[in-house]
């Protein structure tokens, strides 16, 4: 079975600087999809971005990054320029390859993030 | 505006009583799921459905109840036998041959 760990529970960091969330996983499998998900206090769940695990390239999506190693099981979140809206719990989420399962997302516990003026 | 709502936004229940929780997108999207989210967790899969007129059980099916009549809707009940129904609870629906959930605003159950 697949698992998730997100071993902070608690972050902050200072506006403007930059921060990383870890993540890892545990998998026999090997192609899957890695995500990392928002939730702001409004509890929206909010995609941030996305890493398909046979792509070697590490996502980005503006002020987000991931890194991402495959061997190590292991995929980062970093957020740079942090901004007081990036304040919000952060999911990492894993998923096996489609189509041949059925779209089911494994959660992390979530790291909750404040960021301070 | 095409996306995922989901009603109502706060629900009360008594003990001994059950509820319903609407779930509807307009994505076209064939999978919709529903997780539950307990106090600084991560979601639990309680039922998905990959297509109309079929669903099946996720990690914490029991005590939960689905339908998948319409491809737009995928309702949850929670019946009287869930023995802890106080959560949030969240929808989310996936297009078909993609990767990505995306997520409805959720419903805070409370029992009193």
């Amino acid at each position: 079975a697949q698992t998730v760990t997100q071993s902070q529970p608690e972050m902050s960091v200072q506006e403007a600087e930059t921060v990383t969330l870890s993540c890892t996983y545990d998998t026999s499998e090997n192609n899957y999809y890695l995500f990392w998900y928002k939730q702001p206090p409004s509890r929206q769940m909010i995609l941030v971005i996305r890493q398909e695990a046979y792509k070697q390239q590490n996502a980005t999506e503006n002020r987000f990054s991931v890194n991402f190693q495959k061997a190590a099981k292991s995929f980062s979140l970093k957020i740079s320029d942090s901004q007081l809206g990036d304040t919000a719990m952060y999911f990492c989420a894993f998923m096996k390859h489609l189509p041949s399962n059925t779209g089911k997302l494994i959660f992390g516990q979530g790291t909750t993030l404040q960021v301070k003026p | 505006d095409g996306g995922i709502t989901q009603s109502p936004k706060y629900l009360f229940r008594k003990e001994g009583q059950n509820v319903t929780l609407s779930c509807e997108q307009n994505l076209n999207h064939d999978a919709m799921y529903w997780y539950r989210q307990d106090p600084g967790q991560g979601l639990r899969l309680i039922y998905y459905s990959q297509i109309v007129n079929d669903f099946q059980k996720g990690d914490i099916a029991e005590g939960y109840s689905v339908s998948r009549e319409k491809k737009e809707s995928f309702p949850l009940t929670v019946t009287s036998a869930q023995k802890n129904p106080t959560a949030f609870y969240l929808c989310a629906s996936r297009g078909q041959a993609t990767d990505t959930q995306y997520f409805g605003p959720g419903t805070r159950l409370t029992v009193l």
